[in-house]
């Protein structure tokens, strides 16, 4: 069990710019979860997948949001055109499939928008 | 809608002190309730759980019972250690909800001296 991964750990952008971060989840999990944590405050879900299907995104995640899990894998979640509020620490967990296991999560990645 | 809250903090205490730290929550139906760690540097883990009225949850030496009658689940430990700081999280979820939708308190941030 190598954990949930995520990178890049670090992103600074320009306002404007697209990113793309990514989640490679602990392999025998087909649960992934995409949060957002903002400083001084706990995490807020954005969205989730079971496999490749994406099953609920927040009211959260606008249209410059996206998220993919294409094979069921590891996951990618990009935002466009960056504003300074999308800064902010994105946190991945991962879990499996079960009435209330518990979420594994990664390191995150921080996002500055300057 | 489902709301965590959370003592604030920071919180600090002199090594082998008692701990308390409250959290309440607001929720239909009955959602399971956690209590997740995170250490410096590292990822949220999970600390402990109760899934329903009156249970306890139990770990590394912390405890919090399901209280719906005060809509409460405070974490408590007897004696703490340097090694317990970190930022604690209390969190609702569960099969009922959904585990894809925790929500999550602020954070207490809290500091044991020697």
């Amino acid at each position: 069990d190598t954990g949930v991964s995520q990178n890049p750990r670090h992103k600074i952008t320009k306002r404007g710019q697209n990113v793309t971060f990514r989640c490679d989840p602990i392999s025998e999990h087909n649960r992934l979860y995409w949060y957002r944590q903002t400083l001084g405050q706990g995490p807020e879900f954005l969205t989730y997948f079971q496999n490749e299907a994406q099953l609920e995104k927040s009211r959260l995640l606008s249209d410059r949001f996206s998220a993919e899990r294409p094979k069921g894998s590891f996951s990618t979640l990009e935002i466009q055109r960056t504003e300074q509020g999308d800064s902010a620490m994105y946190l991945c967990a991962s879990s499996p499939q079960g009435a209330d296991s518990p979420l594994h999560f990664g390191n995150g990645t921080r996002l500055t928008v300057t | 809608g489902n709301s965590v809250t959370q003592m604030e903090g920071p919180v600090t205490l002199s090594e082998e002190a008692f701990l308390t730290i409250n959290c309440t929550y607001t929720a239909t139906g009955y959602p399971s309730l956690f209590w997740y760690v995170q250490y410096p540097g590292e990822g949220l883990q999970l600390l402990l759980k109760a899934t329903k009225a009156d249970d306890k949850g139990s770990n590394k030496g912390f405890e919090a019972t399901y209280r719906k009658e005060t809509t409460s689940f405070h974490l408590e430990k007897g004696s703490v250690q340097v090694s317990d700081s970190a930022v604690y999280f209390c969190a609702l979820g569960g099969s009922n909800f959904g585990n894809e939708k925790l929500t999550f308190g602020t954070g207490t941030r809290l500091t044991i001296i020697p």
